[in-house]
């Protein structure tokens, strides 16, 4: 099976500053989401990151507070812009394999902010 | 209504026991459910799809699909203390686009 691997796997950070997330799949993947995880809670998607378009992102997630590339079918970044302790949360990413429609998750990066 | 429902638990069985884990959804469209185990501190993992009314079977995962009553379960027999986890149900989102929406996950615990 094909290994999902996220950078960093956590940080502690300081408000207003910002942190890009990697996401790399060993193999070329169809389509990359990016999910968040607060602490007690479930996943709640933020955005799905296109390959060589704009990342499409769900209700009360924004591109200025979360830009999102992706620039191959294998890689995606997520930046936490601004960030406050509010963003204090475990950062997913997903992929969907050709020909399946079932999820794969990395490992996530747990993100701290003071 | 929230779009997927589980109980948060903790639902604590013994070693051995048959663990019952259930999730309501509210989209009648649905065509594919998923189960997932999230270990603390760990990313979710799937263990079991379902796409057909009726039970499928892996090991000791048994999952259960009543479209009509719009729910699934997964039935975990012979529970081992490893198997305590939070276990998410996962539909697609009515949005389409392979997004999915996951219930808030059921605690459960094995006890020796």
């Amino acid at each position: 099976s094909a290994v999902i691997s996220q950078k960093p796997s956590r940080d502690i950070c300081q408000r207003g500053t910002s942190l890009t997330i990697q996401c790399q799949v060993d193999s070329q993947v169809t389509m990359m989401f990016w999910y968040r995880q607060q602490p007690g809670q479930s996943l709640t998607l933020i955005a799905t990151a296109n390959q060589g378009s704009e990342a499409t992102y769900e209700s009360g997630f924004v591109i200025d507070k979360f830009p999102i590339s992706r620039p191959n079918l294998t890689f995606s970044t997520l930046t936490v812009s601004n960030m406050s302790p509010e963003d204090s949360s475990i950062y997913l990413c997903s992929v969907d394999f050709p020909s399946t429609d079932t999820q794969y998750f990395g490992p996530g990066t747990r993100l701290t902010v003071l | 209504q929230k779009e997927v429902e589980q109980n948060s638990g903790p639902l604590s069985v013994p070693e051995g026991a048959i663990a019952s884990l259930n999730c309501t959804y509210s989209d009648r469209v649905s065509q594919s459910f998923f189960w997932y185990r999230q270990y603390s501190g760990k990313s979710p993992e799937l263990i079991m799809s379902i796409y057909s009314n009726g039970d499928k079977e892996d090991g000791r995962f048994t999952a259960q699909l009543n479209k009509a009553s719009q729910y699934v379960s997964l039935l975990i027999r012979d529970s081992q203390p490893s198997d305590s986890a939070t276990y998410l149900c996962a539909v697609p989102s009515a949005g389409g686009g392979n997004k999915l929406t996951f219930g808030t996950g059921t605690q459960l615990k094995v006890e020796l």
